[in-house]
């Protein structure tokens, strides 16, 4: 069975430009997430994904950042226009929830973002 | 919202001695405490979870204990090993269809 997959595994751009971030979940996977790690530090949740809907947004820095997550099936992550302290890694992942229990997150091996 | 704070930052064992990873959480709903691993350069994967229902767990030489009335969790990793050398984050849900908090990491280094 395949994994996440995320592309691509690194962008590098220029300050104002736009980057476009893929992930494709494990299929039958409702649960879709993308987070960030920034200069090693934490995990720092940006958005869920359930199926299509976004269940929860709070940790997107502001409206330069757009996620979408078509039919839901994979998800892209766009940045426009990118600012110096976007830089870091992306990852996704997705799971399956268990009854009243999330499910294990099963992560990509992330797409590094740098910009210059 | 839900914060998970985790300490140390960094710790350096001798190999076969125990390391411990303390977390605290701020949500008193939280039902679902994941450990991840992330060694360099690749994707963090789970390790060991527990849930709300029980106070420990253990599998081979990790295990994690829970004190839902303190709101803390802990790794244990006994007899550590030079592969056990990575960063290690726990993590909080509140359940299903609720994103999953991460602490801010440990860096783990098992000193031969």
């Amino acid at each position: 069975e395949a994994g996440v997959t995320q592309f691509p595994s690194h962008s590098v751009i220029e300050k104002g430009q736009t980057v476009t971030l893929r992930c494709d979940p494990i299929s039958g996977h409702d649960n879709l997430y993308w987070y960030r790690r920034v200069m090693g530090k934490e995990i720092k949740f940006l958005l869920h994904f359930v199926k299509e809907s976004k269940q929860d947004e709070s940790g997107m820095p502001n409206n330069r950042f757009l996620a979408e997550r078509t039919g839901g099936t994979y998800s892209t992550l766009k940045v426009q226009p990118a600012e110096l302290e976007d830089s870091g890694v992306y990852f996704c992942a997705s799971s399956q929830d268990w009854g009243l229990y999330t499910g294990e997150l099963f992560f990509g091996e992330g797409s590094r973002l740098t910009v210059l | 919202g839900e914060n998970v704070e985790q300490h140390p930052s960094t710790l350096s064992v001798q190999e076969g001695d125990s390391a411990v990873i303390k977390c605290t959480y701020s949500d008193s709903a939280s039902n679902y405490f994941p450990w991840y691993k992330q060694e360099l350069g690749k994707r963090p994967q789970l390790i060991i979870d527990i849930r709300s229902n029980v106070g420990e767990k253990k599998d081979q030489r990790i295990a994690v204990t829970l004190n839902k009335t303190a709101k803390h969790f802990s790794l244990h990793i006994t007899e550590t090993q030079p592969e056990d050398s990575a960063v290690y984050f726990c993590a909080a849900s509140k359940g299903s269809a609720s994103k999953i908090i991460f602490g801010s990491g440990t860096r783990l280094s098992i000193r031969p």
